[in-house]
């Protein structure tokens, strides 16, 4: 059962550069949703979907850009890589506002 | 300031110990989830509470959510090394997302 997939689970980038991180979920969750963890601070919501053709920020927006490419997909793209955007990415799916959510094990991404 | 403040932050301790984490707010919850995060692995959910008082037992963890639904507590019987990783809590408030804790990180020792 694969749940939910990220891609890639490694990535190294040059300030400016830009790239797309990739989600899929199998289990026909309406709501996906983007997170970042840094050390001491938990998960930090950049944005989320609740269905299928909508997307709403979350408490760290800014610098990210999301599409729900279709109920499965979910990807968040950086236009231009900041250091402050080195972090480890989880994608999330859930059947619904509130209820409990399925992670993917996350990509790690490092900004030099 | 988080809205889910966990404590301790750390906690490392011997096998067969006892250990209680604590997950408070100021804010009242329609929900509190429980995670378990391993290294290298996203959050994987334990255990959802909704009743004030709510007490459920998964095993040596026990999990109690407040009378007034803002605070919550995670109780390891005979900690165990399989038990080591980040404890995440997060609060469910109707018609808003999910809002996690910083967790506690705890170290159980062989």
């Amino acid at each position: 059962n694969a749940g939910v997939t990220q891609t890639p689970k490694f990535q190294v980038l040059k300030t400016g550069q830009s790239m797309t991180l990739q989600c899929a979920q199998d289990m026909n969750h309406n709501s996906m949703y983007w997170y970042r963890q840094d050390p001491g601070m938990g998960l930090r919501l950049i944005y989320y979907s609740a269905s299928e053709g909508t997307t709403d920020k979350g408490e760290v927006p800014n610098g990210y850009n999301v599409s729900r490419l279709n109920k499965r997909e979910f990807s968040l793209r950086l236009e231009s890589a900041a250091p402050s955007q080195t972090s480890v990415y989880f994608c999330a799916s859930s059947g619904g506002s509130g209820q409990p959510q399925h992670f993917g094990d996350g990509t790690r991404l490092s900004i030099l | 300031t988080q809205l889910l403040e966990q404590s301790p932050q750390f906690l490392s301790i011997q096998e067969g110990e006892n250990l209680t984490v604590y997950c408070n707010s100021s804010s009242v919850f329609s929900s509190l989830q429980w995670y378990r995060q391993e290294p290298g692995e996203g959050p994987v959910l334990l255990v959802t509470v909704v009743t004030g008082g709510e007490v459920k037992k998964l095993k040596r963890l026990t999990f109690q959510f407040g009378d007034a639904r803002k605070d919550s507590s995670l109780h390891i019987t005979a900690a165990q090394p399989g038990d080591t990783g980040l404890y995440l809590c997060a609060g469910g408030r109707p018609a808003r997302q999910l809002t996690f804790g910083s967790g506690t990180q705890l170290t159980v020792l062989p």
